[in-house]
């Protein structure tokens, strides 16, 4: 089974709204990162949180990293119809054979409406 | 500039036939993947390279074979052992030195057996 979960599956939004999306994994991890993918295309790496961090930062992008319960959310702030994409979480495990490895969860379908 | 380039963007096979998927890197990446996208499940392993020469079987690799002669690329084939062979394709590339796993992606191959 996959690492990674996300929740929820959908999320459907206004313009200007929070977005807030969550993603859970079974095994220790080195990291933890979370990508962007527009219809038909290839995917856009967000950012990255490692095991040891608990909360980043990046423009309108705030992710949480809880090791304990082995969730993180990403938050989207002040959303804009063109935040309209699937959002992935992905997991390195901690690991060394399958060290560098992403495992994927199934996304997150984000639409902003204006 | 630098990136990861996928062709084509559209491929048609017929039934019984192999077909080659191209992926270019010039990032200078040590390893590369190979991921399969089908509608509602997120992305799944194929294949993957840490280095020259070397590669090893990802979750799904029944059906699939792959390369890695230079450091540049790494092309798939979907040999005919493939029995259901429609998907979108995605190559991605990402340097061996920490952060570990942090994936720049090409833009995809969409695949259809006609």
């Amino acid at each position: 089974s996959q690492q990674g979960e996300e929740d929820p599956q959908a999320l459907s939004i206004q313009e200007g709204e929070n977005a807030t999306m969550n993603c859970s994994y079974k095994t220790s991890i080195n990291n933890l990162q979370w990508y962007r993918q527009n219809s038909g295309r290839g995917l856009v790496h967000l950012i990255l949180i490692r095991s040891n961090e608990r909360e980043k930062h990046s423009g309108r992008l705030r992710v949480t990293l809880d090791t304990s319960k082995k969730s993180s959310s990403l938050l989207i702030t002040a959303s804009r119809a063109a935040d309209t994409a699937s959002y992935f979480c992905a997991t390195v495990l901690d690991r060394g054979s399958t060290l560098g490895r992403l495992y994927f969860g199934r996304g997150t379908q984000l639409t902003v409406w204006p | 500039d630098g990136g990861i380039t996928q062709s084509p963007k559209y491929l048609f096979r017929k039934e019984g036939q192999n077909v080659t998927l191209s992926c270019e890197q010039n990032l200078n990446h040590d390893a590369m993947y190979w991921y399969r996208q089908d509608p509602g499940q997120g992305l799944r392993l194929i294949y993957y390279s840490q280095i020259v020469n070397d590669f090893q079987k990802g979750d799904i690799a029944e059906g699939y074979s792959v390369s890695r002669e230079k450091k540049e690329s790494f092309p798939l084939t979907v040999t005919s052992a493939q029995k259901n062979p429609t998907a979108f394709y995605l190559c991605a590339s990402s340097s061996n030195r920490p952060p570990r796993g942090e994936a720049f992606f090409g833009q995809g191959t969409r695949l259809t057996v006609v």
